[in-house]
């Protein structure tokens, strides 16, 4: 079993949907990456977060440290949004390696 | 654009070939990183560089072969590569390594999606 879960692992939804996707984690960490990656291959960094909740554009991520727990959220989704978003965790061990989700596949039609 | 390239961006090899990835940085960063990515699976380290050193070499086998010649620059080197090998290998650098300082994130490159026949 990974030690960063995501769900779902692929999801289609229809335009103006509005989006969760979930990412449970089962070690102590220092933070969080959400991560968004095309068909292209290349991955973007979307937020980096350790505590709270951070919103940017239709985007909104959110950790529950105590629950070990994060959510990102889109909100009124387009078909450019289709792609893998990746939860990525830095384990609080000092340590550079991040461990990967194995992403979620997002469709969005139009 | 993140500021990472990343050439070819595809390759074909058989298994007697040698071929290298390259990655450049244009960010000023300290630390890069190889990562391979087959399919439904994590992205899984290979390989980091801080300074021009090496300081992690993850159980990677000897037929993939790193070189930070500079800390814009790095290669891998691949020789004699199995079907297995196959997936798409990214590259990402970070102002220093990642756990130093609080907000440090990674630039990842478009990869270099490779086949080995």
């Amino acid at each position: 079993k990974n030690e960063v879960e995501q769900s779902p692992q692929n999801l289609t939804a229809q335009e103006g949907e509005f989006i969760t996707i979930n990412c449970s984690y089962s070690v102590g960490i220092s933070a969080l990456h959400w991560l968004q990656q095309h068909p292209g291959g290349g991955i973007v960094s979307l937020f980096m977060l350790s505590s709270g909740k951070k919103k940017h554009g239709r985007l909104i991520a959110t950790i529950n440290i105590q629950e070990k727990h994060s959510s990102l959220h889109i909100t009124a989704s387009h078909p450019r949004d289709s792609a893998v978003y990746i939860c990525a965790v830095l384990p609080t061990s000092g340590t550079y390696k991040y461990i990967f989700g194995t992403g979620t596949r997002l469709k969005v039609l139009a | 654009e993140t500021g990472v390239t990343q050439t070819p961006r595809h390759l074909v090899m058989g298994m007697t070939n040698k071929k290298s990835l390259k990655c450049e940085q244009h960010l000023g960063h300290n630390a890069m990183y190889w990562y391979k990515q087959s399919a439904k699976k994590p992205l899984e380290l290979m390989f980091v560089y801080s300074l021009e050193e090496r300081v992690e070499n993850n159980s990677v086998p000897s037929r993939f072969s790193p070189e930070c010649p500079n800390s814009s620059h790095l290669f891998l080197h691949l020789h004699t590569l199995q079907p297995e090998d196959s997936a798409l290998y990214l590259c990402a650098s970070s102002q220093d390594l990642l756990g130093r300082e609080v907000g440090e994130t990674q630039y990842f490159g478009p990869g270099t999606r490779l086949l080995v026949l």
